[in-house]
C-alpha cells in the first residue's frame, strides 16, 4: 500500500541553524501539507500546497518557514532560523483531489532545537 | 474563529466496553469532519469521514454520528479491546480553504 514517507525520523540543530525536512507525497496526489505537534500537544496546520504554490498558511508558518516541491516527487519545508520553540514533531500529509479526500500523513520527523 | 474541542482528555474503560467520544466544534458547521487515530510518537491515521447531511456511519467496530443542531460528534468503538487503546483526534476543514484544524484528542485506554 502507498504511503507518505518523511526523513529524517530524527533531527537535531543549534538554535539559529537551518533544517530541510523532507517528504515524498503518495505518488498520485495533488494536495500537500505540514503540521506540527508540540509535544503533549495538538496536531497544528501549518501549510498547504497545491499546484506548485501555497494554497494556504497558518499564523505559524511565518517568513522563517518555506516550502518547495523541487521536482516530481520531494516536498521540503525550511525552517531558516531555528528557535527553541520549533522543536516540535512535524508530520506531512497528502491527498489526491476533492475537498473531502482522506489525508495521509507520514511518521513524522522529530525536530529538537537545542 | 473556528475551534474544535474533544472533552476527557483520557479515557478508560473495560475491554469489551463500547467507547464513547465526543468531539464539539463552534461557529459554522463543516461540509464533513473526520476522525482519525494517533499513537505515541506516530502520524495520525484516517478512520472516518462523515458529511454534514449523514446522520451516522459505520466501519467494522466504528460508528460516528453527526449532529449540526448541536455542533457535535460522537465517535463509538464497540467491543473494545485494548488494541484499540490509542488518542483519538477529530478534524474539520476551515469552509472555502485549504486548512484543517484539530482538536486536542481524547486518550483512550482499554483494560484487560
Amino acid at each position: 500500500e502507498p504511503e507518505v514517507t518523511q526523513t529524517p525520523s530524527h533531527q537535531v540543530t543549534q538554535m539559529g541553524q537551518e533544517v530541510i525536512l523532507r517528504c515524498v507525497p503518495i505518488s498520485n496526489h495533488l494536495y500537500f501539507y505540514w503540521y506540527r505537534q508540540i509535544l503533549g500537544q495538538k496536531v497544528e496546520f501549518l501549510v498547504s500546497f497545491y499546484n506548485n504554490e501555497i494554497s494556504e498558511k497558518s499564523e505559524i508558518f511565518d517568513d522563517q518557514f518555506s516550502v518547495e516541491r523541487p521536482d516530481g516527487s520531494n516536498f521540503t519545508l525550511k525552517i531558516r532560523s531555528t528557535k527553541l520553540e520549533d522543536s516540535a514533531m512535524y508530520f506531512c500529509a497528502s491527498r489526491t483531489s476533492g475537498s473531502s479526500e482522506t489525508q495521509y500523513f507520514g511518521p513524522g520527523t522529530r525536530l529538537l532545537v537545542l | 474563529s473556528q475551534k474544535i474541542e474533544q472533552n476527557s482528555e483520557a479515557l478508560n474503560i473495560q475491554e469489551g466496553k463500547t467507547a464513547t467520544l465526543t468531539c464539539n466544534y463552534t461557529n459554522y458547521s463543516p461540509a464533513y469532519l473526520q476522525w482519525y487515530r494517533q499513537d505515541p510518537g506516530r502520524g495520525p491515521v484516517f478512520l472516518l469521514l462523515i458529511r454534514e447531511n449523514e446522520k451516522e456511519k459505520r466501519k467494522e467496530r466504528l460508528k460516528v454520528t453527526f449532529d449540526t443542531t448541536l455542533k457535535q460528534s460522537l465517535f463509538h468503538i464497540t467491543a473494545s479491546q485494548p488494541a484499540d487503546s490509542a488518542t483519538y483526534l477529530c478534524a474539520l476543514v476551515v469552509p472555502g480553504t485549504y486548512k484543517y484544524i484539530f482538536g486536542t484528542g481524547t486518550r483512550l485506554k482499554v483494560l484487560a
